[in-house]
């Protein structure tokens, strides 16, 4: 099986711009989770989706949004850029066990945002 | 406030040593504690969790409640545990989905 991917792998923006940052779940895995890495801060929870819900949701501005696609791909946008949004944007994907999601988290190689 | 804290960043030990990594928590109700890895140019992966109570690669982990505390445990390191370990937590039942995680620890075993 194909694992998590995630497109762009690296992106360049300048302040006030938006990004769009793009996921594909190993097939069969239906919800999708996105994290925040920087140094600072290290891994922070940015939103869960599975059936085109947002299940949960980090504490986060509402310049960060996402959704997910019928077919379990999920996007997140970031608009209005800020010099602090540059991070490695992770996601990942699982399959849902029971009511709530207790499957093991697959991660993707990530999108590295820099923000100038 | 829920928080995961890994004391270490870097953590350096002879190849052969017991190693230790550790993992503090704070959390109002019953959690699930993992462990996950990062190996040098390999994506963030599952090692253990505390429910499955096994052994990966040598690793155990035990969750003290009393002390709040899931330290990683490997009695005889090897090179190849070199990676960076995080040690994350949900709510118990809850979504895996949404992990706190702690901001890492960086071993290194030495040759």
């Amino acid at each position: 099986k194909a694992g998590v991917t995630q497109t762009p792998r690296y992106l360049i923006k300048t302040r006030g711009q938006q990004v769009t940052l793009s996921c594909s779940p190993i097939s069969g895995h239906r919800s999708v989770s996105w994290y925040q890495q920087t140094p600072g801060q290290g891994l922070q929870f940015l939103f869960e989706y599975f059936s085109e819900t947002q299940r949960n949701k980090g504490n986060f501005p509402g310049r960060f949004s996402g959704r997910q696609f019928s077919n379990s791909r999920s996007e997140m946008n970031v608009s209005t850029l800020e010099l602090g949004d540059s991070a490695l944007y992770l996601c990942a994907s699982s399959q849902r066990v029971g009511a709530s999601n207790t499957g093991e988290l697959f991660f993707g190689e990530g999108s590295r945002l820099t923000v100038l | 406030a829920q928080r995961v804290t890994q004391p270490e960043k870097l953590l350096s030990v002879f190849k052969g040593a017991p190693v230790e990594l550790k993992c503090n928590y704070s959390y109002s109700g019953s959690p699930e504690l993992f462990w996950y890895v990062q190996y040098s140019r390999q994506r963030l992966q599952l090692l253990l969790r505390h429910i499955s109570r096994e052994s990966i690669k040598g690793f155990t982990a035990d969750l003290n409640k009393g002390e709040t505390s899931f330290h990683l445990k490997k009695p005889f390191a090897q090179e190849e545990d070199s990676a960076m370990y995080y040690c994350a937590l949900t709510s118990h039942g809850g979504s895996q989905g949404n992990l706190i995680f702690g901001k890492g620890t960086k071993l290194s075993v030495k040759p």
